[in-house]
């Protein structure tokens, strides 16, 4: 069966700095992998995925990921934070033969201080 | 873009009610999906639906059901509502017509009371 792992539940930082959102998976394949953003009171926006290719993803918002496969990671960094990208982040991984059920971690929430 | 509607963002049933929350989507998705959020342990899937009338339980499906009698819409049923239902409840759709596994589109949810 898949999982995801994130193991940090708050991160804090500075607006400007660099952030990067830790995220591990397991499962016996290459994944299908997701990050989605959660804002306060919303649901969940997809900011990238990976399916296959290159392994540095762009992503909205300024968002990048790599999935690693030596390490089981696909984390989330982004250069320079906003006061706007405080929010919830999930990591997702799917099955990579077609199956529509993904596994969420339990997610990183997100503050900004100025 | 893809749209996804939940009928409600605030519920507030009592014990013991039958509750439907329903979702439609506007793409002509095969696939749709329900899960619940809650602190600390993310999202888990309740059930989700292949296709019109088709539905498989997810993770956690006790004291709920669902159904879809149209492609647009997928409803969640809690049979007799309980405190432990209480949460927020979160509607997803996916379209399938494609090789590549595309990801799941999401309302902006309902949170769900149970008194």
């Amino acid at each position: 069966a898949q999982s995801v792992t994130q193991p940090d539940i708050h991160i804090t930082v500075s607006e400007g700095a660099s952030l990067e959102l830790r995220c591990n998976y397991s499962y016996g394949a290459t994944p299908y992998l997701f990050w989605y953003v959660q804002s306060p009171g919303q649901g969940l926006q997809l900011l990238l995925k990976y399916f296959s290719g290159d392994t540095l993803v762009q992503g909205i918002k300024g968002f990048e990921a790599e999935f690693k496969r030596s390490q089981s990671s696909f984390n989330l960094r982004k250069p320079s934070v906003h006061w706007s990208d405080a929010a919830e982040y999930f990591c997702a991984v799917g099955a990579n033969f077609g199956n529509e059920k993904l596994t969420f971690g339990t997610g990183t929430r997100l503050t900004i201080i100025p | 873009d893809v749209k996804v509607t939940q009928s409600s963002r605030y519920l507030v049933k009592r014990t013991g009610e039958k509750v439907f929350l329903e979702c439609v989507q506007d793409m002509d998705h095969e696939n749709m999906f329900w899960y619940r959020q809650d602190p600390g342990l993310g999202l888990r899937l309740i059930y989700f639906s292949y296709d019109v009338k088709m539905k498989e339980k997810g993770d956690i499906p006790e004291g709920y059901s669902v159904s879809r009698e149209k492609k647009e819409r997928f409803s969640l049923i809690l049979e007799s509502a309980s405190t432990n239902q209480t949460s927020m409840y979160l509607c997803a759709s996916r379209d399938t017509a494609s090789y590549s596994n595309q990801p799941q589109h999401f309302g902006d949810g309902t949170r769900l009371s149970i008194l």
